[in-house]
């Protein structure tokens, strides 16, 4: 069973880069797509983007110039940047796995990492 | 795009059943998926594909979606039923997901 766990920078300052990785157990980050989401204090969920095991990815345009995703094969990982960070992008942030299905018009989040929260303040 | 839309909160009493819905024009013709989070936690996906339960769901959650709403139902809802539940849907190339509704088991 794939299970994911994740860590990071937890506080930021204004224009600094947000870094965070997630470890991919009991299965392989080239088997299956992955993806970020975040969750503001007392909000709901946001999703960032997703790399697909081809290490192709694409972005919640809201973000687009300021994120990237990357898998590492060798480390079983994936990761997440986000430059420029402000106030706004203080949230609990998740990676999760992506479950993708009729010739990708259906996507779907089955398993989750515990979430990290980043705090972007001067 | 889609903007989901969720009551912001829900109140069932125990052993009683809970509808939480998601709407949107036309999302009958799509496939929503149901998250639960528990406070501190992160969300645990309950309902994929409109219907259907991952292994480990009880058996009292179900979904639906037909015409301008997609629903989650808890059947005999009990305390550790108590969460926030998302609904999710993919569009195009982004992943929508609703404001998220409170559930209270009074």
């Amino acid at each position: 069973q794939v299970q994911l766990h994740q860590w990071g920078a937890g506080l930021l300052k204004p224009s600094e880069t947000l870094s965070l990785t997630c470890d991919v157990s009991g299965g392989s980050v080239s088997d299956d797509d992955w993806t970020w989401i975040r969750q503001p204090p007392g909000k709901g969920l946001e999703w960032i983007g997703e790399i697909s095991r081809g290490a192709s990815a694409f972005y919640n345009p809201s973000f687009r110039g300021r994120v990237s995703t990357s898998v590492d094969t060798s480390k079983n990982q994936f990761s997440l940047r986000m430059s420029f960070v402000t106030a706004a992008d203080t949230a609990m942030y998740y990676c999760a796995r992506v479950i993708t299905s009729y010739g990708l018009i259906i996507k779907y989040f089955d398993t989750w990492g515990q979430g990290a929260l980043v705090t972007v303040s001067s | 795009s889609f903007e989901l839309s969720q009551p912001l909160s829900v109140s069932v009493a125990l052993g009683q059943t809970a509808t939480i819905t998601c709407g949107a024009s036309r999302i009958g013709n799509g496939f929503v998926h149901w998250y639960q989070q528990k406070p501190g936690q992160a969300p645990v996906l309950v309902i994929y594909r409109n219907v259907n339960r991952p292994s480990g769901i009880p058996e009292r959650f179900s979904g639906s979606n037909s015409g301008n709403t997609a629903t989650l139902t808890i059947s005999g809802a009990q305390p550790g039923d108590e969460a926030d539940y998302h609904c999710q849907l993919w569009d195009r190339t982004t992943a929508v997901f609703g404001p998220g509704t409170q559930v209270t088991v009074l």
